[in-house]
């Protein structure tokens, strides 16, 4: 296992951008979870995937943000019209499709809006 | 969701054990136990998860109550590197999708 890679690690953007973040789950993991973490909080869930079927997404994920796993691999995360609300640690993880199975995180993505 | 309470904070000293709380009075039969634990900057990094019995592994045990009301995440040796939050969590059934759902976590701070 190589782990659950995310890039970019940091991204800087002005208000008003549009940014993605890109992630490769452990391969063969059919599962593959999008969360966001703001300072001093816990994860909070915003979307999954199986395979590339994108089963639940939180209300937390507003209409700016969009979440593809075109081929049920990599996963993308895409926010548009950034706002400065937006700025978090974007996490990625993956796991397989069985009750109780270890879910692996990514190292993140910390996304600053200016 | 199934609901986790855990102290905000805990402190102890390096190479005593630690044990870290958990309660969970909500639980169903199906939920897993599950414990992560984040060090500053980085991802949740899985530490050890169980259903009815104790486990053991490399980085820690889990004792589990005979009710399942509770459980102990119990670290055997503290060291510097242990300092981080400690989660637990119960995993949500196949039907929603097993996802993590977090809390505040206990921050575990480790004196030399």
């Amino acid at each position: 296992d190589t782990g659950v890679s995310q890039n970019p690690r940091h991204k800087i953007t002005k208000r008003g951008q549009n940014v993605t973040f890109r992630c490769d789950p452990i391969s063969e993991h059919n599962r593959l979870y999008w969360y966001r973490q703001t300072l001093g909080q816990g994860p909070e869930f915003l979307t999954y995937f199986q395979n590339e079927a994108q089963l639940e997404k939180s209300r937390l994920l507003s209409d700016r943000f969009s979440a593809e796993r075109p081929k049920g691999s990599f996963s993308t995360l895409e926010i548009q019209r950034t706002e400065q609300g937006d700025s978090a640690m974007y996490l990625c993880a993956s796991s397989r499709d069985r009750t109780g199975n270890t879910i692996y995180f990514g190292e993140g993505s910390w996304l600053t809006v200016v | 969701d199934a609901k986790t309470t855990q102290p905000n904070s805990m402190e102890s000293n390096e190479e005593e054990p630690v044990h870290l709380p958990c309660n969970h009075s909500t639980i169903s039969g199906t939920d897993y136990i599950h414990w992560y634990r984040q060090l500053p900057s980085q991802g949740p990094e899985y530490v050890i998860h169980g259903l009815t019995s104790n486990v053991n592994n490399r980085m820690a045990s889990l004792a589990i109550a005979e009710d399942r009301k509770s459980s102990t995440l119990i670290l055997h040796r503290a060291t510097l590197r242990d300092a981080a939050v400690y989660y637990c969590i119960l995993n949500l059934p196949q039907e929603y999708g097993n996802k993590l759902v977090f809390g505040a976590g206990t921050i575990l701070r480790v004196k030399s």
